[in-house]
């Protein structure tokens, strides 16, 4: 039992790429979450998902995009990669919202 | 708009001492509460949570006090260890939405030896 994991663990992108994150969780989770944390800030919502084929936008969506075809996958989408998305990517799981949030080990973005 | 505030950044105690950390909110529909907690380089990790309906609970060492009509609560950690030393989230569900936590800036606790 893995729990969740996520890859990369760090990467460093030039401005204007685009990137996937993966998040994967074999706890049979329906709600996944993606978070990012910047310096001295807490974690922020950025996107979230009740269940395959669900998802919603956090506090801030802009420049994301994700997609749940699987209970277990849950990958983020960065299209045109911009400083202002340097930042600890963290994805969380849950089996039913009120439960306890599971985290990843984070992903390190660098956008030079 | 911050609707889970810990005003300490950081927090310094000294091995064998009580640690207190704390939290308040804004959001009075907020009914469940959660502390995690995070090691540089890792992912946060559960460590306690509390309902509305209590006022307090209990883990081995850690304990966390709700205070509902201030809006506030409080862990705390007795013993100190330095083991403990991390950033420590605290974290609200409610308000609407029971899918989302919102989280707060963390405190950075240091337990020296």
């Amino acid at each position: 039992n893995a729990g969740v994991t996520q890859t990369p663990k760090f990467r460093i992108l030039k401005i204007g790429q685009s990137m996937t994150l993966q998040c994967t969780q074999d706890m049979n989770h329906n709600y996944m979450y993606w978070y990012r944390q910047d310096p001295g800030m807490g974690l922020k919502l950025i996107y979230y998902s009740v269940g395959a084929g669900i998802t919603d936008k956090g506090e801030v969506p802009n420049g994301y995009n994700v997609s749940r075809s699987t209970t277990e996958d849950f990958p983020l989408r960065l299209e045109l990669a911009a400083p202002s998305q340097t930042s600890v990517y963290f994805c969380a799981s849950t089996s039913s919202g009120r439960e306890t949030q599971y985290f990843g080990p984070g992903t390190r973005l660098l956008v030079l | 708009d911050q609707q889970v505030k810990q005003n300490s950044p950081s927090l310094s105690v000294q091995e064998g001492r009580i640690s207190i950390l704390n939290c308040d909110y804004t959001n009075s529909m907020f009914d469940y509460f959660l502390w995690y907690k995070k090691y540089p380089a890792e992912g946060p990790t559960f460590l306690i949570s509390i309902s509305s309906i209590k006022d307090k609970n209990e883990d081995g060492r850690f304990t966390v006090f709700l205070n509902k009509s201030a809006k506030h609560l409080s862990l705390h950690i007795v013993p100190s260890q330095p083991g403990d030393s991390a950033v420590y989230f605290c974290a609200a569900n409610g308000g609407g939405s029971n899918y989302k936590l919102t989280f707060g800036k963390g405190t950075l606790l240091t337990v020296n030896p």
